[in-house]
């Protein structure tokens, strides 16, 4: 089966630095994308790993490790407008191009 | 420009009604998607299409019926939707079907009385 997992919900001061985590069990792998998204919004692309190892692009950086299936996006210095939902997305092998997302995890930031 | 163009913004429709949402890009890319989203959900795909074919339907009823007319357009025609069919329609697009980065539209928020 194909399985995306990421916390629900999670809480930061502006800022700080937050780590969102991503496993995934999926047939094959081609891929990994963050996406943020706000509210009534559509999604916006942040990242992409298909390499272990970690991505960095200014206040946002990813890592993946295929081996364990596990990925994380770390946003530095945050600021009240990084409040979003933070959506991990998988591809698999065979998929056609097709993103399979996790249920995203949404961050507060607070003062 | 990684820009994915969405109209309309909002649709309002009948359940008897014919509508279509469109979306454009001019970026190259050569994949194009339909995503449709409810409220607190990730987004579903629907369609990939690869070149102007249609090369995935992830079962989706036939009431929802996507186009290609050339690579830089994607249409989805709609016709005699149930309420449960209120969402948010995405348009994505990517270089390839296996690009490395994919980019979506605004959406249309779609609402069906």
């Amino acid at each position: 089966g194909q399985n995306i997992d990421q916390p629900t919900e999670m809480t930061a001061t502006e800022g700080a630095i937050v780590q969102i985590n991503c496993t995934y069990q999926t047939s094959g792998f081609n891929g990994l994308f963050w996406y943020q998204q706000h509210a009534g919004e559509a999604p916006t692309f942040l990242s992409y790993n298909v390499l272990d190892g970690l991505e960095e692009k200014g206040r946002f950086s990813s890592f993946l490790s295929r081996s364990k299936g596990y990925s994380y996006l770390l946003l530095k210095e945050l600021q009240m407008k990084d409040s979003a939902s933070y959506l991990c997305a998988v591809r698999g092998d065979n998929q056609g191009g097709k993103l399979i997302f996790g249920q995203g995890t949404e961050l507060s930031v607070k003062p | 420009d990684t820009e994915v163009t969405q109209t309309p913004k909002h649709l309002v429709m009948g359940m008897t009604n014919k509508k279509s949402l469109k979306c454009e890009q001019h970026m190259g890319h050569r994949a194009m998607y339909w995503y449709k989203q409810k409220a607190k959900k990730p987004p579903e795909l629907m369609f990939v299409y690869s070149y102007e074919k249609l090369s995935i339907n992830e079962s989706v009823p036939s009431r929802f019926s996507p186009e290609c007319p050339n690579s830089s357009l994607l249409n989805l025609h709609l016709h005699a939707l149930q309420p449960e069919d209120s969402a948010l329609y995405l348009c994505a697009s990517s270089q390839e079907r296996g690009g490395t980065e994919a980019f979506f539209g605004q959406g249309t928020r779609l609402t069906v009385v």
